[in-house]
């Protein structure tokens, strides 16, 4: 079953704006993990955060992690239109370190032109 | 990055037919990959954990004798959806797990597009 949840479930801005997506879920994690999915498409990994991190940057992505809220937040910033896609959480379960991950269930991301 | 096809990228099937779909890891040896079912609108659904050279491990609510997997060598796994209904139309994703002393990364194919008329 799909542990983690994900907030917004859909999110419109103008290009140029920063988007915010978060992320909670419910068990202990090894790490934390941010995909991006065009519509159709696959899967691309963005970013993985440990469970003894706080934050990390990726060129325009920030990430935090809070493990004692249990919960990721993962920022865009100057939102580009070709960053319209679906975002997701996954957390690799500390019980299961590797073995799985559980995806949230995903935020939609639109940025106008 | 590491690369992982999927094999056909769509394929429409009449009902009561099987279907046979290819994940290939291209550039690198997957000990383990996995099996994801993604509905319209939906997340990822795990359906089964595939280790080459063992059975499948499969979650709670997915058939085993349904949703069949081989994981032959460590570059393939091969996922055959028998006796395909309408219900089963979905999009069908893999992934291929490659991890070491400072990695462990799951990486993605392209999904293939699963339609039962």
């Amino acid at each position: 079953s799909q542990q983690g949840e994900e907030d917004p479930q859909a999110l419109s801005i103008q290009e140029g704006e920063n988007a915010t997506m978060n992320c909670s879920y419910k068990t202990s994690i090894n790490n934390l993990q941010w995909y991006r999915q065009n519509s159709g498409r696959g899967l691309v990994h963005l970013i993985l955060i440990r469970s003894n991190e706080r934050e990390k940057h990726s060129g325009r992505l920030r990430v935090t992690l809070d493990t004692s809220k249990k919960s990721s937040s993962l920022l865009i910033t100057a939102s580009r239109a070709a960053d319209t896609a679906s975002y997701f959480c996954a957390t690799d379960p500390l019980e299961t370190s590797g073995s799985r991950l559980t995806f949230g269930e995903g935020t939609q991301l639109t940025v106008n032109p | 990055g590491a690369v992982v096809s999927q094999h056909p990228s769509r394929v429409i099937c009449k009902s009561g037919t099987s279907v046979k779909i290819e994940c290939r890891s291209l550039d690198f040896q997957a000990t383990t990959m996995f099996w994801y079912r993604q509905f319209p609108k939906q997340s990822l659904m795990l359906m089964a954990t595939s280790n080459e050279g063992s059975k499948a491990t499969y979650e709670q609510g997915v058939e085993k004798d349904k949703f069949l997997i081989n994981h032959a060598s460590l570059t393939l796994s091969t996922l055959t959806v028998t006796s395909a209904h309408p219900e089963d139309s979905s999009f069908y994703i893999c992934s291929a797990r490659t991890w070491g002393p400072y990695t462990d990364t799951q990486y993605f194919g392209p999904g293939t597009r699963l339609t039962v008329l």
